[in-house]
């Protein structure tokens, strides 16, 4: 149980392009969904947090135009990147959460902007 | 505020050694703390979980980890490494007793475990 998938897992575009990543919520409802941002061989930083139904609150410095985040169901959120730049190419992770405390992982997406 | 801390980014055993990685929190109410383990390219999975309870947790893949309040201490054992055991672990702490409402997840920086034949 508590599978969370991620499409797709790897991505490569072009400067200037969008590109949007789809986390999913496989058995179970996922009342807040996460967003994070790896850099290599760093930890995970937490880009915004997001409930079905409302708007994401963003962490600080996280630019809430350039990352869009919609939770439109209880088993799906997207991120979108906007306008992506090279400097915005990392390894994006979501988790989910149903009604406890415990978030689980997607096994994340390789975003390559050229 | 919460924070912690793994002491050693990288950590090198022997197959068939004991596995320890170490994690301090620091937490200003009692704190749920958490295990998670990264392989190359891939998402975190759930090792293990302390919520209350039992202070010693076990996990999966033969892991286990002690909560000790005392040391504010969390630290990861395993008795025998495994070549298959060769991953990033990340401790992380968040608030616990409360009875709902989401938490903030506090990540440390990782450990390496490299596993040598």
């Amino acid at each position: 149980g508590a599978v969370v998938s991620q499409h797709p897992s790897r991505v490569i575009c072009k400067s200037g392009t969008s590109v949007k990543i789809e986390c999913r919520s496989l058995d179970f409802q996922a009342t807040t969904m996460f967003w994070y941002r790896q850099f290599p061989k760093q930890s995970l930083m937490l880009m915004a947090t997001s409930n079905e139904g409302s708007k994401a609150t963003y962490e600080q410095g996280v630019e809430k135009d350039k990352f869009l985040i919609n939770h439109a169901s209880l088993t799906l959120s997207t991120l979108t990147v906007t306008s992506a730049h090279p400097e915005d190419s990392s390894f994006y992770i979501c988790s989910a959460k149903g009604t406890g405390r415990t978030q689980y992982f997607g096994p994340g997406t390789r975003l390559l902007v050229l | 505020a919460q924070s912690v801390t793994q002491l050693g980014s990288h950590v090198s055993v022997s197959e068939g050694a004991l596995v320890l990685l170490r994690c301090n929190y620091s937490s200003s109410v009692p704190p749920y703390l958490f295990w998670y383990v990264q392989y190359p390219n891939q998402g975190l999975q759930l090792l293990l979980k302390y919520t209350t309870g039992a202070t010693l947790v076990k996990g999966i893949n033969g892991f286990e980890a002690e909560f000790k309040k005392s040391e504010t201490s969390f630290h990861l054992t395993k008795p025998s490494a495994h070549m298959s055991d060769a991953a990033e672990y990340f401790c992380a702490v968040t608030r616990g007793g409360l009875s709902g409402g989401y938490q903030k997840v506090t990540f440390g920086t990782g450990t390496k475990l490299q596993v040598i034949p």
